[in-house]
């Protein structure tokens, strides 16, 4: 089956407590993506990439960090977690450009940062 | 720059009844345009995309979209709602331009949907 998982699903973690939310996608995608969603604020992208070793920042990427070394994973690093990262965060990946390929999400990964 | 603005944060409508969300966006080259569903506890579903030709555009679970140029919109709608269909709808813009949005999706504030049975 065609899908993008992320673990863990929910997460409740300390402030300064280093991190990583997984993404990964079965579908041999080139672009990946991560959002955040935040009541009334609809998904503001944090980093994506389009091909391996090619990330660029979003709207949202201070305080986050990415890698991509290989195609199918996309792990998000929060190196020093605060408050205001509490958040649910969405990965999501496409065939080509994020731009204009429809693009699947994963089920997504409720952070609670104390 | 670029901008999805969906105007109604939440809309009720009864079982039956018919739907139009709307979606206006602002973007510098030809946009590709979205709508994706986000279920209570779920992620998010594409519905339906347009990107050139026929400017009505058919997606799942019966819905279609109009895309007008000329008023830079791209409603959602739909005949007759389901109970099923509640929840939150998000518009989205997108493109293929080179530049420096090559990659990026941007999202409306999304609709919330809420059908009275």
């Amino acid at each position: 089956e065609a899908q993008v998982t992320q673990n863990p699903r929910y997460l409740i973690t300390v402030t300064g407590k280093k991190l990583t939310v997984t993404c990964s996608q079965n579908m041999n995608h080139e672009y990946m993506s991560w959002y955040r969603q935040d009541p009334g604020l609809g998904l503001r992208q944090i980093y994506y990439s389009m091909n391996v070793e090619v990330t660029d920042k979003g709207d949202v990427p201070e305080g986050y960090k990415v890698s991509r070394k290989e195609k199918r994973n996309f792990p998000l690093i929060l190196e020093s977690p605060s408050p205001n990262q509490t958040s649910l965060y969405f990965c999501a990946s496409s065939l080509g450009g994020g731009g204009v390929s429809g693009q699947f999400f994963g089920p997504g990964t409720r952070l609670t940062v104390l | 720059a670029q901008s999805v603005t969906q105007p109604d944060i939440h809309i009720t409508v009864s079982e039956g009844a018919s739907l139009e969300l709307r979606c206006n966006y602002s973007y510098g080259a030809t946009p590709y345009l979205f709508w994706y569903v986000q279920s209570p506890g779920q992620g998010l579903q594409l519905l339906l995309k347009y990107f050139s030709g026929d400017t009505l555009v058919q997606g799942i679970k019966g819905f279609e979209a109009e895309f007008k140029r000329s008023q830079s919109s791209f409603n959602l709608r739909k005949p007759s709602v389901h109970w099923s269909d509640a929840a939150e709808y998000f518009c989205a813009v997108g493109g293929d331009d080179r530049g420096s949005t090559l990659g990026r999706l941007y999202f409306g504030r999304g609709t919330q949907l809420t059908v009275w049975p």
